[in-house]
Formats: structure tokens, sequence, C-alpha cells
């Protein structure tokens, strides 16, 4: 059983379009996360949810929107693509966000490329 | 600000040896350290999660020690095999936010 699902895990698309990158866990989190990851393969956090409330929003840009329609989803629309939008998407989850304890768990990524 | 770097880059290794992988952070106010692999095309995979009060953690292989004090963090792998070609990523988890900083990554690869 897939633990944390993205889709689509390949999308292409031409500058100025919109889209959207879909998430769900199935271990019962409370907390997911968007992750970037650029072409270099550094990683860096972009959003948090827990418990469909925005708890971190990093510098990015407000093309970006995050929605967590319940729990266990969390999706990512993108407006206005640009090139520099290019990267893999990760989605991730974790039972709790506060306490340190938790392993966060990753979806497979959706890898973005903008034309 | 949290910066976590990790050196080699890249390494290689014959089959069958030891290896030790690093990773440093400037801020020692965490809440724990994590070892992830990622293999190409794939998302990652949780290793080891070291507490902040833990000196270290170990699974099969594996063995990751904490020095927080010193801002260090070590992976260690035992009788290293072709499938542990990956990239290594390690992780620190910050006091007072939910935020993981990850470091650069060294991609391994175990020669047979």
């Amino acid at each position: 059983d897939t633990a944390v699902s993205q889709t689509p895990k390949y999308l292409v698309t031409q500058m100025g379009n919109d889209k959207s990158i879909k998430c769900e866990q199935n271990l019962g989190h409370d907390t997911m996360y968007w992750y970037k990851q650029d072409s270099k393969k550094f990683l860096k956090i972009m959003f948090s949810y827990n418990n469909k409330e925005l708890i971190i929003n990093e510098t990015v840009p407000n093309r970006f929107s995050p929605k967590s329609p319940d729990k266990a989803h969390l999706n990512l629309h993108i407006n206005s693509l640009e090139l520099g939008d290019s990267a893999v998407y990760f989605c991730a989850s974790s039972l709790r966000g506060a306490g340190g304890t938790e392993t966060q768990y990753f979806g497979p990524g959706t890898r973005l490329l903008v034309l | 600000k949290q910066e976590v770097t990790q050196i080699p880059a890249a390494l290689s290794v014959p089959e069958g040896e030891n290896l030790v992988l690093n990773c440093s952070f400037t801020d020692s106010a965490i809440y724990n350290l994590q070892w992830f692999r990622q293999d190409p095309g794939k998302g990652l995979t949780s290793l080891l999660l070291i507490q902040s009060s833990q000196r270290e953690q170990t699974s099969g292989r594996l063995n990751a020690s904490l020095d927080k004090s010193s801002g260090r963090s070590t992976l260690y792998i035992a009788a290293s095999q072709p499938g542990d070609s990956a990239t290594y990523l390690c992780a620190v988890l910050n006091f007072g936010n939910e935020k993981l900083t990850f470091g650069t990554g060294t991609r391994l690869t175990i020669i047979p």
C-alpha cells in the first residue's frame, strides 16, 4: 500500500500555464509538507500544514498556493509557471508536527518541467 | 539560520568495505537529526532518526551518531553492497519550528 502518493509523477508544461500537484497520505498523519528539490539536488521546505492549518510558509512566490481540503490531502497549485519552477516537488507527512520525535515519510516526487 | 553540510559530495567505495558519511550543522538547537536515502528518480526513504538527547542509532548495517555540541553526525555503513548505491541526505529539525533543513547530500557508489 502506498503511504504517501503524488500525482502526477511527471508534468511537462508551457510557461505561463497554471498547474496543480496532488498529494495524499493514508498513514493517518496530522502534518503534511511540500518540498522543492532543485537541479542541484538541494531539498528545501516550502509549506507545512497541521490538521489543515498552515504552519510553515517559507519565502516562496505567491504564485504557489497550497490547499488542504482535509488532513489526508495537501495539494499545490502553481499559477503563471516560470522556467525556474522546473524542479522535483516532494510531498511528505509526519504523525505530528511538534516535538521532534517523528519521522517524515516522503512521496515519490513530481517532476515538473516548464518549457 | 541553520546550515547543513555534507562532505564529500560523492564517494566511490569497493564492495565489502566499511564507510563513513559526514554531516555537519551550524545550529545545535535541534530536536533531531535524520538520515535519508534517495535513489535516482525516486523519493526519500528515512533510514535513521536520532533524537537530540541520543548519541547513536543502529539499524542493521547502518549506525548513525550524533555529537550535538560539535554540530556533527556520521552515518557508518558496514560491509557495503552495490544496493547501497544512492544519495544519502542528512536533515535536522530545529527547535521552535517544524522545518527540516537538509544537507546537500553525498552520492555513494559501491563498486562491485
